[in-house]
């Protein structure tokens, strides 16, 4: 059974306070990595898919890494409006449907 | 514009009533799914549909139904028999083939049993 899990529950920084998320995952077989954002009250908005071990991929402020246990997702100098709660999902590759963690909620303070 | 649609926002239903919650997609995708979010949980796969007429059960189908009649819809009944309706559902569509499996989400039906 695929299992993932997200750390920390919770993140607090201050603006420009860089960080990073942890999504650990098992899966017989990896087919990819999701990142999603979701904001309160809404539905999940894409960010990423990640292949294999090894691969990178940025978007604005967002860097996403993956290795053949986890993933990170590194905020670098975050501000006020990459609040949200983050998400990551993985999809096994004999399956088009995903397992989500619980997520990661990130405040980022002015 | 493309994208998914979920209607209504939010739905209220006294106990022992089915309900059936919406979802369209012009995206011309093959595969819809929906899920279903706990406060502070993560997304629960409720059913999803990889092609038209054919549908599977995810990790918690009791007490839900869904039919796939057209590509473009994929409703959702929560049915008397849910133990704990309330919730925030969401509904999505992928590609489903090689190399976009990434899946895109709906603004969500917030779903409130009294």
């Amino acid at each position: 059974e695929d299992q993932v899990t997200q750390s920390p529950e919770a993140l607090r920084l201050q603006e420009g306070e860089s960080s990073s998320l942890n999504c650990s995952y098992t899966v017989s077989g990896l087919r990819g990595l999701f990142w999603y954002r979701q904001d309160p009250g809404k539905g999940p908005e894409f960010l990423f898919t990640l292949y294999s071990a090894g691969e990178e991929k940025e978007k604005e402020r967002l860097k996403a890494t993956l290795t053949k246990k986890e993933s990170f997702l590194h905020i670098t100098a975050p501000k006020p409006e990459d609040s949200a709660t983050y998400l990551c999902a993985v999809q096994e590759t004999s399956g088009s449907r995903l397992t989500f963690g619980e997520g990661t909620q990130l405040t980022v303070n002015p | 514009d493309g994208g998914i649609t979920q209607s209504p926002k939010y739905l209220f239903r006294k106990e022992g009533q089915n309900v059936t919650l919406s979802c369209e997609q012009n995206l011309n995708h093959d595969a819809m799914y929906w899920y279903r979010q706990d406060p502070g949980q993560g997304l629960r796969l409720i059913y999803y549909s990889q092609i038209v007429n054919d549908f599977q059960k995810g990790d918690i189908a009791e007490g839900y139904s869904v039919s796939r009649e057209k590509k473009e819809s994929f409703p959702l009944t929560v049915t008397s028999a849910q133990k704990n309706p309330t919730a925030f559902y969401l509904c999505a569509s992928s590609i489903g083939t090689p190399p976009d499996y990434e899946q895109y989400f709906g603004p969500g039906t917030r779903l409130t049993v009294t």
